[in-house]
């Protein structure tokens, strides 16, 4: 089963952009399949952040953008705030159809 | 959006079976896929597996020899089965509604499950 690599933590002063990646392989991202992402606070379920690469949910605000070229996706934030600070999954599907999740990324809001 | 609700034993002893329940509500289960993901303490998020409702279901495979997932559309609630578990199954259990793209739009509020005699 393949797997999805984020950074462990990445951080940035509240008003900055930060990116966070999410590096696949050839059967999985580099496929085509779509790549999704989460927001988990502390204590908490995830919550859908960005659908299909690009989309967001109603609810969730345009500072959250996602993309992605290649094996690899990126979700940025812009405007960072403090109510940001949380981990953040990347998932998607290799070619037996299995769901991925990244490791994790610890974002920290200075 | 629809509501989802895990239930079960919250403590399972070794070599024993793990088994949830969860529970739908707002919405039906017909026609969308329902999956199961845990997360270890400290750790992140593993998918299981899915159900399609109509019986379909997809394993992680490295659970796969161990994992059952099932569904009940009269009762609107699918369920976990992982058998002879083990300290390294001790975690939160989440169950989820799969959408068009794949991705998990609705999730439970989640379950911790520990193994422990």
């Amino acid at each position: 089963q393949s797997v999805l690599t984020q950074p462990p933590s990445v951080s940035g002063a509240p008003g900055q952009r930060v990116t966070i990646s999410c590096t696949g392989s050839s059967s999985d991202i580099g496929a085509g399949y779509d790549v999704h992402w989460y927001q988990q606070l502390p204590g908490t379920a995830p919550k859908l952040l960005i659908y299909g690469n690009v989309n967001r949910p109603s609810g969730v605000p345009d500072r959250f953008s996602g993309s992605n070229s290649g094996t690899s996706a990126s979700l940025a934030i812009t405007g960072l705030q403090a109510e940001d600070e949380a981990d953040y999954y990347c998932q998607s599907y290799d070619s037996s159809l299995s769901a991925l999740f990244g490791g994790g990324t610890k974002l920290t809001v200075l | 959006q629809v509501q989802l609700q895990e239930s079960g034993p919250g403590l399972v002893k070794p070599s024993e079976t793990l088994s949830l329940t969860c529970t739908v509500s707002g919405g039906s289960l017909i026609s969308s896929y329902w999956g199961w993901i845990r997360q270890a303490p400290g750790k992140g998020l593993e998918w299981i597996g899915h159900i399609y409702s109509s019986g379909d279901t997809d394993y992680n495979p490295s659970l796969k020899s161990r994992v059952t997932i099932s569904v009940d559309t009269s009762k609107n609630q699918f369920s976990l089965k992982l058998t002879s578990v083990t300290a390294a199954d001790t975690a939160v259990y989440y169950c989820a509604k799969r959408a068009d793209y794949g991705d998990f739009d609705s999730w439970g509020q989640g379950t911790l499950v520990t193994v422990s005699s």
